[in-house]
């Protein structure tokens, strides 16, 4: 148990499906991020929320639309994803104050997406 | 623009062994964060520990010791009498100082070790 919950764990879903993956943290952070892991390339940053709002958006597609409703859920939303979208795609969560960067990031465990 | 190289692709030892896992960062700051991640198979990454820019001195918990050096940009993680459990991904990673933003990681490619009996 990670504190922070993903779901679901594995999703395969066709180019015109329209999917949704899940975080949801009770660790009391008020920052969420969404990572995506490809095979052989650093973890990619793609969108980073604080207290509720978008503060990063590393240059995504547009068919990658991320949901923060409240500080302890985030979303992600897939529509007309790539084959080449196929990764691990990891939320995480920390707790940002004035001296930040203390506690580091908590993640989840993933959802592995495979795009047909 | 912050980066971090992990060359060391992949790193497979026998148990009881000594292994060093290298790390080396780029950045513009004078206050910045390292961290190193391991990532079981189950795919989360677990954190195993912080250093700010400013506390060069080395740390040292059970078999895990990590090496510190700013003259090389250099944030070294040593995994002593290693053991089949440690067999992982191992992420280091760079934090520059962002008061009042949420702080943003950048990960090097990660080092696989497998460790064999």
């Amino acid at each position: 148990e990670t504190g922070v919950t993903q779901t679901p764990r594995h999703l395969v879903m066709g180019m015109t499906n329209k999917k949704s993956l899940k975080c949801e943290q009770h660790l009391g952070h008020n920052a969420m991020y969404w990572y995506k892991q490809s095979a052989k390339k650093p973890l990619e940053l793609m969108f980073v929320y604080n207290f509720k709002e978008q503060t990063e958006n590393n240059s995504v597609p547009s068919r990658f639309s991320p949901e923060c409703p409240n500080s302890s859920h985030l979303f992600l939303h897939l529509h007309t994803l790539q084959p080449e979208d196929s990764a691990l795609y990891l939320c995480a969560s920390s707790q940002e104050e004035a001296q930040t960067h203390y506690y580091g990031y908590t993640f989840g465990s993933g959802t592995r997406l495979t795009v047909v | 623009a912050q980066k971090v190289t992990q060359a060391q692709t992949e790193i497979s030892v026998v148990e009881k062994e000594d292994v060093t896992l290298d790390c080396v960062y780029e950045t513009r700051d004078t206050t910045y964060y390292l961290f190193w991640y391991k990532q079981p198979p189950s795919g989360e990454l677990v954190f195993l520990i912080r250093r700010n820019s400013f506390d060069e001195q080395n740390e040292i918990s059970g078999r895990y010791s990590w090496n510190f050096q700013k003259s090389t940009s250099s944030f070294n993680f040593t995994i002593t009498a290693s053991q089949v459990v440690d067999s992982a991904v191992y992420f280091c990673a760079l934090s520059e100082d962002s008061t009042g933003t949420a702080s943003k990681l950048t990960f090097g490619t990660g080092t696989r070790l497998q460790v064999t009996l």
